[in-house]
């Protein structure tokens, strides 16, 4: 089982939509999560940080559960500027970070 | 600040032929990363470093070295290089290992190995 693991996607989706993905990873000693956001041919940026009670960014909410073992991202209202690719990211403890291997999100006019 | 670069770019080595991928920070970070991503298999780490002078195996390091002798520098070196490395390489840094601590990356490089 892979240690980071995605909706495979695409997803495509209409201008003004809300979209979610989810990730499920398997070590349950992870302790930090994040979003990171790829756009074609670009290196990866940070979207944003998973808290555990849920944090919120604008547009973009991300939520975690521990119980289950997976986070997720919210996005709403999506524009046109938000079709990337979205990588799930977890580590436990001190070691280097895990990727997904990305969702892709395609906004539509 | 420049953050994170990566010289070449680009580059097509023939099968066999060695090169040198290099890495440079601005940003004081401990620790550097070299990845590379094919399609279909996401970011995979290849090594990493904690600082100057250290050096540790990832998840995909075999075909590979690196040498951390500054701590602004990393530099991932293929000494024989294979069709399989065909890839696209990103370099990476953060102030910290883990926590909630952000990773900065280059631009990549994209490597065609004949």
């Amino acid at each position: 089982r892979k240690e980071v693991e995605q909706d495979p996607g695409p997803f495509n989706v209409p201008e003004g939509a809300t979209v979610a993905f989810n990730c499920t990873y398997s070590n349950s000693a992870s302790q930090s999560f994040f979003w990171y956001r790829q756009d074609c041919r670009k290196e990866p940026k940070l979207l944003m940080s998973v808290y555990s009670s849920g944090n919120e960014d604008g547009r973009f909410t991300a939520q975690l559960n521990r119980a289950s073992q997976y986070i997720s991202l919210l996005i709403r209202d999506s524009k046109l500027s938000d079709s990337a690719t979205y990588l799930c990211v977890v580590t436990a403890g001190n070691t280097p970070l895990v990727f997904g291997k990305g969702t892709r999100l395609s906004v539509i006019a | 600040n420049a953050g994170v670069t990566q010289t070449p770019k680009f580059r097509v080595l023939k099968t066999g032929q060695s090169m040198t991928l290099l890495c440079a920070q601005d940003m004081n970070h401990e620790y550097m990363y070299w990845y590379r991503q094919d399609p279909g298999m996401g970011l995979r780490l290849i090594h990493y470093s904690v600082g100057e002078g250290t050096t540790a195996k990832g998840e995909v390091p075999d075909g590979y070295n690196v040498s951390r002798l500054k701590k602004q520098n990393f530099l991932l070196g293929l000494e024989s290089a294979a069709p399989s490395q065909t890839s696209v390489y990103f370099c990476a840094s953060s102030y910290r290992l883990a926590g909630l601590y952000e990773q900065y990356f280059g631009p990549g490089t994209r490597l065609t190995v004949t």
